[in-house]
């Protein structure tokens, strides 16, 4: 069955310090793969996305994630977390076989910003 | 910038009532998504509509939950006689019609989510 695993249930970086979120996911075939930022009490907030090409995709506020096949890893990276980044993180994947697409989400990383 | 709407932010109700979500798209997005998010944990999907037709249902979506999107632009979930176990986030989704390329039609865009509290 698809899955994906975010091994990290909370991560604390001081501000200012950089930021690596790991994903690992488990899909047949070649998977669309999303990051996702979640607020507390608020809906989800896509970062970037992986559908072909370029295995290092840029997204907005400054995070960037690498897909790397071999090692069926999506991490998400910013090289300068600022204390607004203090969220929850989602990685999820896109079910291409469906006829749709039917996102899997992992359990989320907290994201936790010292001073 | 209108993104997906959904009403109401938070619904606290007794065990055994019944209760009702509104979803609202952004407009010209055909495809309508439901997930379900308990504490801790990440989003679950529960069904799809494209257009009005409700093309799939997880196995997650008992007989006591229905969902419409009768003219294929709103939708509403209801839940029929609450249990406690249904308390959580229920979070909608929208996406863009499918291009011939793909692209952002796989983008899904989230409202605000509906909190649930059965007592």
């Amino acid at each position: 069955a698809q899955s994906v695993t975010q091994p990290d249930i909370h991560i604390t970086v001081s501000e200012g310090a950089s930021l690596e979120l790991r994903c690992n996911y488990s899909y047949g075939a070649t998977p669309y793969l999303f990051w996702y930022v979640q607020s507390p009490g608020q809906g989800l907030q896509l970062l970037l996305k992986y559908f072909s090409g370029d295995t290092l995709v840029q997204g907005i506020k400054g995070f960037e994630a690498e897909f790397k096949r071999s090692q069926s890893s999506f991490n998400l990276r910013k090289p300068s977390v600022h204390w607004s980044d203090a969220a929850e993180y989602f990685c999820a994947v896109g079910l291409r076989n469906t006829g749709f697409q039917k996102l899997v989400f992992g359990t989320g990383t907290r994201l936790l910003v010292s001073p | 910038d209108t993104g997906v709407s959904q009403d109401p932010r938070h619904k606290i109700t007794k065990r055994g009532q019944n209760v009702t979500f509104r979803c609202d798209p952004i407009s010209e997005h055909n495809r309508l998504y439901w997930y379900r998010q308990t504490l801790g944990q990440g989003p679950e999907f529960l069904t799809y509509f494209q257009n009005e037709a409700q093309l799939e249902k997880s196995r997650l979506l008992s007989d006591r939950f229905s969902a419409e999107r009768p003219k294929g632009s709103f939708s509403t979930l209801e839940i029929q006689r609450t249990e406690q176990g249904d308390s959580a986030m229920y979070l909608c989704a929208s996406s863009p019609r499918p291009t011939y390329r793909g692209g952002s039609s796989y983008e899904q865009y989230f409202g605000p989510g509906t909190r649930l509290t059965v007592t």
